[in-house]
């Protein structure tokens, strides 16, 4: 199969903290990783994306990792606030047109 | 930015009756994508199109299920018949090229099967 796998499902931690969340993938031609969040009755909303030619990708208190041998990629946020409590869902495609699979999902919550 | 357009917002209909879901991707985007998501669970894809075909369908991709784009308007997506099992957010997206994977959502159609 081509699954992603992400875990954990449900993620709770305290306000200044950082969260990780980890997914898997088992197509070995993916090569772009985007990561989304979606709040309560929004779209998915692009956060960050790695293509396979990089092993870290930081912006504005979000990093993530690729690590290509074992098809696991990671996103860490930084210093979490509350309006970083949603849904995160992890992706991965391969260039070659197909579409992006994405991820079970992880619902994040940024306890004061 | 680019913006993809979904009407309508929220579509409630009848088991049994047909349903058009439109949307109206970014201008110069090519491929186009629906994809499938029951309340808090995850995305799923249905199906993507591109130069006027079919590329890829998944298995939720069911025979009542059909998609056209007739003349660059809009990219649709039909339900005949519909059943109970089909009440989701219907999200549309598209991207510009091959070589530009970044996909662009609709804020998405809501379908209740009564």
């Amino acid at each position: 199969g081509e699954q992603v796998e992400q875990l954990p499902s449900i993620l709770r931690v305290q306000e200044g903290s950082s969260a990780s969340i980890n997914c898997t993938y088992e197509n070995s031609a993916s090569n772009y990783f985007p990561w989304y969040k979606q709040e309560p009755g929004e779209n998915p909303k692009l956060i960050i994306d790695i293509r396979s030619n990089m092993e870290r990708k930081q912006t504005q208190g979000l990093i993530v990792l690729l690590d290509k041998k074992a098809k696991r990629f990671s996103l860490h946020i930084t210093d979490t606030q509350p309006g970083d409590s949603a849904m995160y869902f992890c992706a991965a495609s391969a260039t070659s047109g197909t579409y992006q699979r994405f991820g079970t999902g992880t619902k994040l919550q940024v306890v004061p | 930015g680019p913006k993809v357009l979904q009407i309508p917002s929220h579509q409630i209909i009848d088991m049994g009756q047909m349903v058009t879901l439109n949307c109206d991707p970014v201008s110069n985007h090519l491929y186009f994508y629906w994809y499938k998501q029951i309340l808090g669970q995850q995305m799923e894809f249905l199906v993507n199109f591109y130069n006027g075909k079919v590329m890829e369908k998944s298995k939720l991709f069911k025979d009542q299920f059909s998609v056209e784009r007739p003349d660059g308007s809009y990219f649709t997506l039909k339900i005949q018949p519909t059943a109970l099992e089909d009440s989701a957010v219907y999200f549309c997206a598209s991207r510009p090229g091959q070589s530009n994977e970044r996909l662009f959502f609709g804020h998405g159609t809501k379908l209740s099967v009564l």
